[in-house]
Order: structure tokens, then C-alpha cells, then sequence
């Protein structure tokens, strides 16, 4: 299995409060990506990043921001939150570029938010 | 944007076959697909790649036809296993920038 590692795995907090996901990787992968997954829309790429302090926006980037300073973390942050990011967050992982993998996607086993 | 999948949702018997579709409204690079488990992380099934190349599952094949934006993932002789929620993931430019469908959700009965 991916060494993907998410924390916390479990949240509740209030509206208005800010609120920092972070996703750890051991596998020196360089895209790294922040999905949020709802009943009836599957999975919404919020942010991506190709490699240190290189990020870009997805889908569903308002109200998310993303930070990368080591190759290894790729953290998520909702600045003020807000009931409708009550979500299951999945971070992802890829290596690409080298003809020996597919460019497969590799999850982390999700983070759930419940803002009250 | 996100490509459409269909059907919603199918149940099956064990030892049937099922057919899911996904679309898009947009030339694709890449088309994966994932199967997610209740509860748990999607996991890689395959990939298929504009010109033909595929990667991926043994027992689990797809068909990716490039001029109508169209990808197809084939169970067949479904066990119960298969069960789960599956998911194409489209790739519109070689970004890496994976966009998925709303899933589809097979039911595998005894």
C-alpha cells in the first residue's frame, strides 16, 4: 500500500472557525491532490499540486486554499468554514512521468469534516 | 467539468454482466477507473490511454473510444466482490489533472 497518511481522520467544528487538513506521504511522489466526495456528485478535485510550491486550482476551489513546502505534505485549509464543506475529504497521490507506472492515483483513506 | 456516468446504480446476480458508461463533453487524454468499497479509499482498477494503451486490472476490462469521448467498463462474470462504487476519472490534457464522474454503484448478489 501507498505510505498516504491524513489527519485528522475525524472533525467537527463550528462555523466561522478556520480549519488546516494535512496529507503525509513516505512515497516521494511529486502530484499530490485534495478531493472532497458528497452523495450524488462522486469525487471534486478541490486543489492539486505538481511539486513544491507549485499548486493549482480544481473543480470546487473557492473557499480552499492549499500550501506545499516539502515534497511530502500538501495541506488543505478552509479559512472560515462554512455547513456546505461538511465533506469527506480524500487526499491522492501520483507519480507520473516514468513509463514504469500507469499514473494511477493513490488515496489516503479520507478525512471527515462535519461544520456545525 | 466532470464526465457523466451511467447507470446511477445495478444489481446483479453473481456470475452476470454489467456494462458502465462514462462520457464526456470534451476530447480526453486518459480515462481511470476506481472501485470504492464503503467506507473505504477508491482503488485503481485501470487506465486507458489515448492510442490504445492499457493499464491495469486482469479480470476487469475497458474499452476507450477517443472520437466519441466515450469510455466503457465491462464486468463481467461479476462476483461478489465486485461489489462497490465505481468511478471514471477524466483526464482532458496530459495536466494530470484527473476530473471524476458521480459514480456508479454495483450490487452483486448471491
Amino acid at each position: 500500500d501507498a505510505g498516504i497518511t491524513q489527519s485528522p481522520r475525524h472533525k467537527v467544528t463550528e462555523t466561522g472557525t478556520p480549519v488546516t487538513l494535512r496529507c503525509h506521504q513516505t512515497e516521494n511522489h511529486r502530484y499530490m491532490y485534495w478531493y472532497r466526495q458528497d452523495p450524488g456528485h462522486g469525487l471534486r478535485l478541490i486543489h492539486y499540486s505538481y511539486g513544491v510550491k507549485d499548486t493549482d486550482k480544481g473543480e470546487v476551489s473557492d473557499g480552499y486554499s492549499v500550501s506545499r513546502s516539502k515534497t511530502e505534505d500538501f495541506l488543505l485549509t478552509l479559512e472560515s468554514a462554512t455547513s456546505s464543506q461538511t465533506s469527506v475529504y480524500f487526499c491522492a497521490i501520483s507519480e507520473v512521468g516514468d513509463s514504469s507506472t500507469s499514473g494511477e492515483l493513490f488515496f489516503g483513506e479520507g478525512s471527515r469534516l462535519t461544520v456545525l | 467539468q466532470q464526465p457523466v456516468q451511467s447507470p446511477q446504480a445495478v444489481i446483479l446476480r453473481e456470475g452476470e454482466d454489467a456494462v458502465i458508461n462514462c462520457s464526456s463533453s470534451k476530447a480526453l487524454y486518459s480515462v481511470h477507473w476506481y472501485r470504492q468499497k464503503h467506507g473505504e479509499a477508491p482503488v485503481f482498477l485501470m487506465i486507458l490511454l489515448k492510442g490504445g494503451e492499457q493499464k491495469g486490472h486482469e479480470k476487469i476490462s475497458a474499452s476507450f473510444n477517443e472520437k466519441k469521448q466515450q469510455s466503457s467498463l465491462y464486468l463481467t462474470a461479476s462476483q461478489l466482490s465486485y461489489s462497490g462504487t465505481y468511478f471514471c476519472g477524466t483526464e482532458m490534457g496530459n495536466d494530470y489533472k484527473l476530473s471524476f464522474g458521480a459514480g456508479t454503484t454495483v450490487t452483486v448478489r448471491a
